[in-house]
């Protein structure tokens, strides 16, 4: 089955830059999500299609692809942007998806 | 206002089965695709499977493949996942989640609450 390797851990100092790769065989076709996910709640959307952000979610969230790594940067990372973060694509097939392990990130 | 209302929690037996509902309002149900989204606790989040409301085509991780079944009632804007053959590692909170297009070409993404399940003799 397909996978998506993230780092387990990212840890930067407030308003640092923050940022967290995933890789996977299919990014240079396939786009790549991310999501937040704050102890206790649901996933939140921060990135689609590698570099858009949807409504809402701050400017110093930005995402990129090249090859077969994606990559989620937070620019000026904040104490509440601590959480989990995970990047989520499809396989080359375009019928199953799947999240990355998932990437803890402390800013303290 | 969007909105995604999932049942409540349940405790099952193993070798049961779990259906879960998921109720939408706030955005237009038929074109949206409803994904099925699980995490054990303290664990990575698992892709389960999705369905195209307006077509009602499913696709499923092929882990989950034997035994989970997407469902959807275009005529009260509910989704359902059903769940065979429960085990115990089958404990989780499960979510479901909706992926629409604005009139802009933008994505939209969002989540329901969570329904825990608990799978034990």
């Amino acid at each position: 089955s397909y996978d998506l390797t993230q780092p387990p851990s990212v840890s930067v100092s407030p308003g640092q830059t923050a940022r967290i790769t995933c890789s996977g065989d299919a990014l240079p076709k396939k786009y790549a999500y991310w999501y937040q996910q704050k102890s206790g709640q649901a996933p939140v959307l921060v990135i689609y299609a590698d570099t858009k952000r949807p409504s809402g979610i701050p400017e110093r969230f930005s995402g990129s692809s090249s090859g077969t790594m994606a990559t989620l940067t937070i620019s000026g990372a904040q104490v509440e942007d601590e959480a989990d973060y995970y990047c989520y694509s499809v396989d080359s097939s375009g019928n199953h998806w799947v999240f990355g392990g998932g990437t803890k990130l402390t800013v303290l | 206002q969007m909105q995604l209302v999932q049942s409540g929690p349940e405790v099952k037996k193993p070798g049961t089965s779990v259906k879960v509902s998921c109720k939408a309002s706030g955005f237009t149900f038929t074109t949206s695709a409803i994904q099925w989204v699980r995490q054990a606790r303290g664990q990575r989040l698992e892709w389960m499977g999705w369905i195209l409301v307006g077509s009602g085509n499913t696709s499923y991780a092929q882990k989950f493949h034997e035994r989970v079944t997407i469902t959807r009632d275009m005529s009260t804007s509910t989704a359902y996942m059903e769940l065979n053959s429960l085990r115990s590692e089958d404990t989780a909170m499960y979510y479901c989640a909706a992926r629409w297009e604005d009139s802009n070409g933008n994505d939209c993404d969002y989540w329901g609450q969570g329904t825990l399940v608990t799978v034990s003799s």
